[in-house]
C-alpha cells in the first residue's frame, strides 16, 4: 500500500531559528504533492503545492519545499521561523492515476511549535 | 463566497445512534471529500464525489454513508455510532478539471461517541 512519512511528529524550536520538515512517499509513478498547515483551531490551508517543472516550489507564508524524485521526497523548509508558524504540518500525496484523482494521502502531521 | 461549510462544530453521540453531518461549498466544485482526522494519523478518505449522482469509497468508508444529490451539498450520514468513530471530520471540495488541483477544507466537526 502507498504510505506517506513524516520523519518528526513534534519539532520545537526558537524564533528566527530554521525549519525543515521531512516527507517521504512510496509511490513510484507520478505525484502531485503537497503541503498542508493547520493553525491551533483552524482548519487545513494549503501551503505549497508540487505537480510539474522546477522542483523547487515557493508557498506562502515563506514556506517552501523541494521535489527529489530520487529519493521519493518533499521537504519542506522555512529559513526563519516566527512564533505565528505553530501549527500542525502535513505533507499530502496524490498519484496521478485515473482511479486515484483527489484522493490525497496525508502523512501522520509534524506539530511544530515555536517558542518566543 | 463562504467557502466550504460544515455544520454541526461540535456532537456527542451515544453508541448506536445515528445522525447527518452537513458539508455545503459555494464554489460550484465538482469534486466534495469527506476526512477523518485522527492523532498520530494524519487524515484519512472515508468517501469522495465526483459529480452529482456519484460518490465512491475511500479508505475508511465502514459505518458511513453518503449521497450527493446537488453539486452544493455533500452530508456524511453515520449509521450507527460507535466509539471509534470519534474524530474530527473534515469536508473537501474542488475542481475536477485538472490533476494540478487546490482542495479546500471546511472548519471541521468535532464528534464524540460515548
Amino acid at each position: 500500500a502507498q504510505s506517506v512519512s513524516q520523519h518528526n511528529h513534534h519539532v520545537i524550536l526558537s524564533e528566527a531559528a530554521s525549519l525543515e520538515l521531512g516527507c517521504n512517499y512510496s509511490y513510484g509513478g507520478t505525484v502531485n504533492l503537497f503541503w498542508y498547515v493547520q493553525y491551533p483551531g483552524q482548519h487545513l490551508q494549503l501551503l505549497l503545492k508540487y505537480f510539474s517543472g522546477d522542483p523547487l516550489v515557493k508557498g506562502i507564508k515563506g514556506f517552501e519545499a523541494e521535489f527529489i524524485k530520487s529519493k521519493f521526497s518533499f521537504n519542506l523548509r522555512k529559513p526563519s521561523v516566527q512564533w505565528s508558524d505553530t501549527a500542525e504540518y502535513f505533507c499530502a500525496v496524490n498519484p496521478m492515476t485515473t482511479d486515484s484523482w483527489g484522493k490525497l494521502q496525508f502523512g501522520a502531521g509534524t506539530q511544530v511549535v515555536v517558542t518566543p | 463566497n463562504a467557502g466550504v461549510t460544515q455544520t454541526p462544530k461540535f456532537q456527542v453521540l451515544k453508541t448506536g445512534q445515528s445522525m447527518t453531518l452537513q458539508c455545503a461549498q459555494d464554489m460550484n466544485h465538482e469534486y466534495m471529500s469527506w476526512y477523518r482526522q485522527d492523532p498520530g494519523m494524519g487524515l484519512r478518505l472515508i468517501h469522495y464525489s465526483v459529480g452529482a449522482g456519484i460518490t465512491d469509497q475511500g479508505e475508511v468508508p465502514n459505518g458511513y454513508n453518503v449521497s450527493r444529490s446537488t453539486t452544493e451539498d455533500f452530508p456524511l450520514r453515520l449509521l450507527s455510532a460507535a466509539p471509534s468513530q470519534t474524530s474530527v471530520y473534515f469536508c473537501a471540495s474542488s475542481y475536477t478539471d485538472s490533476q494540478a488541483y487546490e482542495q479546500y477544507f471546511g472548519p471541521g466537526t468535532r464528534l464524540t461517541v460515548t
